[in-house]
């Protein structure tokens, strides 16, 4: 039992490049949700899913987009990448919609 | 929109002392106030949490307490040890949706001095 995996772990992006993060859980969870962490600013919801087949923005989506194909995968990618995007992102996944998160374990992101 | 604030944004105590960690939500339907622990360079792990139906909460050194009325919870750390440092995250889950969106506090850095 992997719980939540991120992939990459780390990645460099150049300004104007395309990625997609991989956000993998074996708990069959039925939410997941994408936040990225800057400093100062806490966790801000950038998607979130809940269920398969079905996604929404959340509070920072802008230049994001998201799939949820598999129960167990969401996808986070980044059309084209900005500076601006440079932070870490945090996959989270819960069994119900009153349950706490499990978090993976992060995919710090420098866009040059 | 619905917003978290966490007050403060670092705390220095001397092992042995308690800690002290106060935030206020702004959506009275919040029904769900999970508190997460973050060390350096780790993932935010879920530490204690308290629902809208219950006042107080306590798990060892730990306890967290909500006041509805006023829309604000704080969690409170006895017996600090060092191992306590860390970030720690207040949240409360959005209640006018069947989402699950937590919004999350600015995060509160805690030093435990030995």
């Amino acid at each position: 039992n992997a719980g939540v995996t991120q992939t990459p772990k780390f990645r460099v992006l150049k300004t104007g490049q395309s990625m997609t993060l991989l956000c993998a859980q074996d708990m069959n969870h039925e939410y997941m949700y994408w936040y990225r962490q800057d400093p100062g600013m806490g966790l801000r919801l950038i998607h979130y899913s809940v269920g398969e087949g079905t996604t929404a923005k959340g509070e920072v989506p802008d230049g994001y987009n998201v799939s949820r194909l598999k129960k167990q995968n969401f996808l986070l990618g980044l059309e084209s990448a900005a500076p601006s995007q440079t932070s870490v992102y945090f996959c989270a996944s819960s069994y119900q919609n009153t349950y706490g998160y499990t978090f993976g374990s992060g995919t710090r992101l420098t866009v040059v | 929109g619905e917003n978290v604030e966490q007050h403060p944004s670092t705390l220095s105590v001397q092992e042995g002392d308690s800690a002290v960690i106060k935030c206020t939500y702004s959506d009275s339907a919040s029904n769900y106030f999970p508190w997460y622990k973050q060390e350096l360079g780790k993932r935010p792990q879920l530490i204690i949490d308290i629902r809208s139906n219950v006042g107080e909460k306590k798990d060892q050194r730990i306890a967290v307490t909500l006041n509805k009325t006023a829309k604000h919870f704080s969690l409170h750390i006895t017996e600090t040890q060092p191992e306590d440092s860390a970030v720690y995250f207040c949240a409360a889950m959005v209640g006018s949706s069947n989402t699950g969106k937590l919004i999350f506090g600015q995060g509160t850095t805690l030093q435990v001095k030995p």
